[in-house]
């Protein structure tokens, strides 16, 4: 089974750089993906990372390091759009779901 | 336009009344799943679709039934709703289950069941 772990919120200034972390505990591991939420909407991909090291998309990049565990999504230039949650979901092995963890939300103030 | 589309988006029904949430993808995408989505628990899955005719249960799948007759549709089934079936709901899919194909998902239902 999987374990996934995110904080419940974090508050970031406008303009300001703000890293979320997920961190696992898995019997396997088959990649790892980041998902944005705005309130009330459904959940739009971010990224995935299934190989060590860092992945860059615009303003935001996701890391991740299957040693420890750990992965964290950074959100550079951050605008008040950026205000959701984030959600963290790792896929184990062979032909199985996606696992969520319950994610984090963003609030982004002037 | 690709997408997937659930109907209906809101309702408010009462207890043990049977509805049903269908859910349409025009991707041709083998896999399906529905999900629920509760304050401090995040989403969690209910069940899941491989292919046609194959459904499986995810973690909370008690009081649903789904059926995956054709390859674009994955209805949700309520027979006997109950209150602590109120939640919001959402539908996704992709292509397969291959580690880096992620999930396209619906706009969500949200249901109160009374």
């Amino acid at each position: 089974g999987q374990n996934i772990d995110q904080p419940t919120e974090m508050t970031a200034t406008e303009g300001a750089i703000v890293q979320i972390n997920c961190t696992y505990q898995t019997s396997g591991f088959n990649g790892l993906f980041w998902y944005q939420q705005h309130a009330g909407e459904a959940p739009t991909f971010l990224s995935y990372n299934v190989l060590d090291g860092l992945e860059e998309k615009g303003r935001f990049s996701s890391f991740l390091s299957r040693s420890k565990g750990y992965s964290y999504l950074l959100l550079k230039e951050l605008q008040m759009k950026d205000s959701a949650s984030y959600l963290c979901a790792v896929r184990d092995p062979g032909n199985t779901p996606l696992v969520f963890g319950k994610g984090t939300r963003l609030s982004v103030i002037a | 336009e690709a997408q997937v589309t659930q109907n209906p988006r809101y309702l408010i029904t009462v207890t043990g009344k049977k509805l049903t949430v269908t859910c349409s993808q025009n991707m041709n995408h083998e896999y399906m799943s529905w999900y629920r989505q509760d304050p401090g628990l995040g989403l969690r899955q209910i069940y899941y679709s491989m292919n046609v005719e194959v459904t499986d249960k995810g973690d909370v799948p008690e009081g649903y039934k789904v059926s995956r007759k054709e390859k674009r549709n994955f209805p949700l089934i309520l027979e006997s709703p109950s209150p602590n079936q109120t939640s919001l709901y959402f539908c996704a899919s992709s292509p397969g289950t291959e580690f880096h194909q992620p999930q396209h998902f619906g706009d969500g239902t949200r249901l109160s069941i009374l």
